[in-house]
């Protein structure tokens, strides 16, 4: 069984260019969460997602960061316009219930 | 709203010497999971260990154990007769088990664990 996968691994963008991110859970997951690693800081919770459904945002921006979880293909966390702020690892989960998430590779985000 | 603190920043050991990583978590859920999570150099997450609230036996897998205490609200993690391979950030985090949709680990700052051969 597959782990979490997550691509690309590293990502550059420029100023102002859109990021995607791309998650494909375990197989048989139906849960995906999206974290945040800023440089000096832990990791934070984004977004919760069960297929073509936000569960709780809360942890997300309110501008520019969006999900998806569609009923076909991998979850996508979506940056526009990014900055340099936005530079981070950003971080998938997949679980086959509550309670219990197993993390993906990363994605190294820089923003030059 | 949940708080997980790691006061040790980094920690430095020899190899084979015994080192404790601490956790002290805050709470107002009766019922919630702990977890334990490994941060190699290479950058991804590794589950190591979930404890829910209800089970307060401690755990030993190889030269890991875990040490759960709900007087103290403490779950600390110890590596017998470390190796330079368990370098790593430890991250400890908690989940609240609700019935509603809140599923967001919050995870405490980590512990920088440097084994020296």
């Amino acid at each position: 069984n597959a782990g979490v996968m997550q691509n690309p691994r590293h990502l550059v963008r420029r100023r102002g260019q859109e990021a995607r991110l791309r998650c494909s859970p375990m197989k048989g997951h139906s849960h995906v969460y999206w974290y945040r690693q800023l440089p000096e800081e832990g990791l934070k919770f984004m977004v919760y997602l069960q297929k073509e459904n936000i569960i709780d945002e809360s942890g997300m921006p309110k501008e520019r960061f969006s999900a998806e979880f569609p009923k076909e293909g991998p979850s996508i966390l979506r940056i526009q316009q990014v900055v340099r702020g936005d530079s981070a690892a950003y971080f998938c989960a997949s679980s086959p219930r509550p309670y219990e998430q197993y993390f993906g590779p990363g994605t190294r985000l820089t923003v030059t | 709203a949940q708080k997980v603190t790691q006061a040790q920043t980094e920690i430095s050991v020899v190899e084979k010497e015994d080192v404790t990583l601490d956790c002290v978590y805050e709470t107002r859920d009766t019922t919630y999971y702990l977890f334990w999570y490994k941060q190699p150099p290479s950058g991804e997450l590794v589950f190591l260990i979930r404890r829910n609230s209800f089970d307060e036996q401690n755990e030993i897998s190889g030269r890991y154990s875990w040490n759960f205490q709900k007087s103290t609200s403490s779950f600390n993690f110890t590596i017998t007769a470390s190796q330079v391979v368990d370098s790593a950030v430890y991250f400890c985090a908690l989940i609240k088990a609700s019935s509603g949709s809140a599923r967001q680990l919050t995870f405490g700052s980590g512990t920088q664990l440097t084994v020296l051969p």
